[in-house]
């Protein structure tokens, strides 16, 4: 079975304090991709990174950082410094990558809340 | 800039209804696909396309069909809408690049509410 699991459900940080989004997926495949989308108030989810399993390096984008461990089976999301605009509803998801299809799997999705 | 244009972003309706949810892309994207959004649940594939006249089902594709008659536009259709239908409804379109998955463009949403 393939499944995304964001356990936390609410995040609420004051500027500036780092945050972490955790993500935990279930999949059997060998081949697969996770990913980050990020949907703020106005409704419209936006993608934020891509990885595929055969690479664990970590990456840092800005004030984002995403760590990836196989082991664990974690793809987690780190916001340093947060501001106010980070305000949204961040979701985590796996596709096993099939030919001709994008079909994702979402989380449930972690309401992040940053307060100034 | 990728643009996924849902025709509603609020609807009212009755049950029994017939619904027609409206989404077009303008970057000529091979796939679309349309989500329900629900609180506790995140996203969950109603159906998809990946070519025109071409669907599969998703997840939850029950009280649900769709028509792709363009490759720009790919509709959601309640045939009979019902109380448990009330949900945000995302659209989303991505270009095949090779054999890897690519990025989602989503629209803004669609919120529907039957009564």
């Amino acid at each position: 079975a393939q499944k995304v699991t964001q356990a936390q459900t609410e995040i609420s940080v004051v500027e500036k304090e780092d945050v972490t989004l955790d993500c935990v997926y279930e999949t059997r495949d060998t081949t697969y991709y996770l990913f980050w989308y990020k949907q703020p108030p106005s409704g419209e989810l936006v993608f934020l990174i891509r990885r595929n399993s055969f690479d664990e390096q970590n990456e840092i984008s800005g004030r984002y950082s995403w760590n990836f461990q196989k082991s664990t089976s974690s793809f987690n999301f780190t916001i340093t410094a947060s501001q106010v605009v980070d305000s949204a509803v961040y979701f985590c998801a796996l596709s096993t990558g099939s030919y001709n299809t994008d079909k994702l799997i979402f989380g449930t999705g972690t309401r992040l809340q940053v307060f100034p | 800039d990728v643009k996924v244009t849902q025709s509603s972003r609020y609807l009212v309706k009755r049950t029994g209804e017939k619904v027609f949810l409206e989404c077009v892309q303008d970057m000529d994207h091979e796939n679309m696909f349309w989500y329900r959004q629900d609180p506790g649940l995140g996203l969950r594939l109603i159906y998809f396309s990946y070519d025109v006249k071409m669907k599969e089902k998703g997840d939850i594709p029950e009280g649900y069909s769709v028509s792709r008659e363009k490759k720009e536009r790919f509709s959601l259709i309640l045939e009979s809408a019902s109380t448990n239908q009330t949900s945000m409804y995302l659209c989303a379109s991505s270009l095949l690049v090779g054999g890897n998955t690519g990025e989602l463009f989503f629209g803004e949403g669609s919120r529907l509410t039957v009564l």
